[in-house]
């Protein structure tokens, strides 16, 4: 079945860059996520990109889809204490009704 | 601008007992969605609705059960509450299937 893998934890010193990585297996995804969630806290949408993008760039965050690997990141550029919190990944799938397939998240830890 | 509001926040209850968790939007949403999380995976879509008066099992339905009367609300009810329903549930609504979801702040129930 669909699937949605990441590492369970990063940790990365402030000001410097935090990429996290994200893989599925589902070829036929349309839109791929990332949510935030800090402690105690709903998910907050961070950004999104759709399937036949390779890059989609935000303020601080960049996303690559490389969708040969099936393989999506998110890289957070100057880190600080703020952006400590659990990120998701999610897939939307067109077989399944578009309902979003998470990962587990990664929790990032900022180290002073 | 409230966004997706669920109640309560935190509730422990008896195994046995039942509740009704309570989701409401103020976004004019069609598409409703309830997951559960549990610690160390990802969400698990419980039910979702595509509008007023329909509703469908999501990927782990059991000993739950919604209704949709309205476009604003979304209750998700326990019937027989069990331990393994202890969870984190969290609401969400998007506009449509493509739209980014939008979360509220969640429930910590806990099955004792």
């Amino acid at each position: 079945g669909e699937d949605v893998e990441q590492s369970l934890f990063l940790s990365v010193r402030e000001g410097d860059s935090s990429v996290i990585n994200c893989t599925y297996t589902d070829s036929s995804s349309t839109y791929l996520y990332w949510y935030k969630q800090e402690p105690g806290a709903g998910l907050q949408l961070l950004t999104y990109i759709f399937s036949n993008m390779d890059m989609k760039q935000d303020q601080r965050l960049t996303v690559l889809l490389n969708k040969k690997d099936k393989h999506l990141s998110l890289r957070i550029a100057d880190t600080q204490t703020g952006d400590s919190a659990i990120y998701f990944c999610a897939e939307s799938i067109e077989d399944s009704n578009y309902q979003l397939i998470w990962g587990a998240g990664t929790k990032l830890i900022i180290k002073p | 601008n409230a966004g997706v509001t669920q109640t309560p926040k935190f509730r422990i209850l008896k195994i046995g007992q039942s509740m009704t968790l309570q989701c409401t939007q103020d976004m004019n949403h069609n598409y409703m969605y309830w997951y559960r999380q549990d610690p160390g995976m990802g969400l698990k879509l419980i039910y979702y609705s595509v509008g007023a008066g329909i509703t469908d099992k999501g990927e782990v339905p059991n000993g739950y059960n919604v209704s949709r009367s309205t476009t604003e609300d979304f209750p998700l009810r326990l019937e027989l509450a069990a331990p393994s329903q202890t969870s984190v549930y969290f609401c969400a609504s998007s506009y449509s299937h493509l739209q980014p979801q939008h979360f509220g702040d969640g429930t910590r129930l806990s099955i004792l």
